[in-house]
């Protein structure tokens, strides 16, 4: 089974900051890697879908880049509601999530 | 716009059974795929279970070892979660997720609480 790791965890910034979380891949993943954002007590919200897609209705500050086994989540220019945590996730034969970043401010 | 209102959730003791149910609508619900999600207290997601548009295919987490069902009635535009021999380490909250074609959530349900508790 495909495993997602993901770093750091928590990651510290202050507002304006570009800020970025890394997820890592056991297996070549091509590029079908997704990001989402959950905000405390909140459902999780799709972000990124392969690698690199913004969803519609995402800020463009947050972007996604990466292919096979290595992706980065990236916040060009942080702001106080982007607080939360941030999963990783992947469809092989199965959903399989990485095991968050929380971002604080 | 796209919906997904769940209910179903509370307190159940161990070995009890609970059924969710998500009502989905501003979608043509027949043609997706649809998943439950789950989150225990302070931890990460956890993918649960998927069905295949017509109800046909189902797919489970290993963790699951057979107590879950999920199904949907299409005309009613419901999905739903029977869970059965339910177990402390269940506590979470469930998630009922679309599927956006390409292996992704999309939509996601506001959460159910579910406590597993003597």
């Amino acid at each position: 089974d495909i495993q997602l790791t993901q770093s750091p965890s928590p990651l510290s910034g202050s507002v304006g900051d570009r800020v970025t979380i890394t997820c890592q891949a056991s297996e070549d993943i091509s590029i079908y890697l997704n990001w989402y954002q959950q905000r405390p007590g909140k459902a999780p919200r799709l972000l990124i879908y392969d690698a690199s897609n913004l969803q519609t209705g995402v800020p463009s500050r947050f972007s996604g880049s990466g292919s096979g086994t290595h992706f980065t989540l990236t916040i060009s220019g942080l702001q106080p509601e982007d607080i939360a945590t941030y999963y990783c996730q992947q469809y092989d034969s199965l959903p399989v999530f990485g095991g968050g970043t929380k971002v604080e401010i | 716009q796209v919906q997904l209102v769940q209910s179903g959730g509370g307190v159940v003791q161990p070995g009890g059974s609970l059924r969710l149910s998500c009502v989905a609508s501003g979608f043509t619900f027949s043609s997706y795929e649809m998943h439950w999600v789950r989150q225990a207290p302070g931890k990460g997601l956890e993918w649960v279970a998927v069905i295949s548009y017509d109800g046909e295919r189902t797919y489970y987490g290993e963790s699951l070892k057979g107590r879950f069902t999920i199904s949907r009635d299409n005309p009613d535009n419901t999905l739903y979660l029977q869970m059965d021999n339910l177990d402390i380490e269940d506590t979470a909250v469930y998630y009922c997720a679309r599927d956006g074609r390409s292996d992704y959530f999309d939509y996601w349900g506001h959460g159910t609480l579910v406590s597993v508790s003597s």
